[in-house]
């Protein structure tokens, strides 16, 4: 079973650069979205999408595009990245948006800018 | 919107010894409250969830936590800490306002010593 596939799983980017973040899931999940991990923060959400062609901003949007054209992918743009971009980033799926619905994580993609 | 406070971002334990991570919940409705675990270069995986159908909620691994409506507590313990215990812990919350987006406490490091 893969769940929720990101890559890539390390990048480094130079200021001003632009990429995008993968993300996938195989298990048919209507809820997607993007977290940023940093040091003594926890985890914050970026974007969410609640089903194809869904999308809202979290908590923290600046800076970061997304779409969601199948219900499997929720692929991340960094527009031009920034030093301040750099986190650590992951990708959940939940089933639903049942209020007691689990999240499941992808392994996370470690992002430098220079 | 509803958060969750994680006090102490750091615990060392002996191993044998109980463990006790703390999170308070600040909501003004039923709260739907999970722990997460996070193993080093790892994404998060579930430990538990609370969904108001039991009070005392057991998960993987010999982790429990218990919900306490009068202290707005949902402590995660754990009888006695193993070395594969040393990883890093998130309390979350249901937030209702807008997508039912998780939201996640600072997270606290727990280190096991022989």
């Amino acid at each position: 079973n893969a769940g929720v596939t990101q890559t890539p799983k390390f990048q480094v980017l130079k200021t001003g650069q632009s990429m995008t973040l993968q993300c996938a899931q195989d298990m048919n999940h209507e809820y997607m979205s993007w977290y940023r991990q940093d040091p003594g923060m926890g985890l914050r959400l970026i974007h969410y999408s609640v089903g194809a062609g869904i999308t809202d901003q979290g908590e923290v949007p600046n800076g970061y595009n997304v779409s969601r054209s199948t219900t499997e992918d929720f692929p991340l743009r960094l527009l031009s990245a920034a030093p301040s971009q750099t986190s650590v980033y992951f990708c959940a799926s939940r089933r639903d948006m049942g209020m007691n619905t689990e999240a499941f994580f992808g392994q996370g993609t470690r992002l430098t800018v220079v | 919107a509803q958060s969750v406070t994680q006090l102490g971002s750091h615990v060392s334990v002996s191993e044998g010894a109980l463990v006790l991570l703390r999170c308070n919940y600040s909501s003004s409705v039923p709260p739907y409250l999970f722990w997460y675990v996070q193993y080093p270069n790892q994404g998060l995986q579930l430990l538990l969830k609370y969904t108001s159908a039991a009070t005392l909620v057991k998960g993987i691994n010999g982790f429990e936590a218990e919900f306490k409506k009068s202290e707005t507590s949902f402590h995660l313990t754990k009888p006695s800490a193993h070395m594969s215990d040393a990883a890093e812990y998130f309390c979350a919350v249901s937030d209702t306002g807008g997508g039912n987006k998780l939201t996640f406490g600072t997270g606290t490091q727990l280190k096991v010593e022989l």
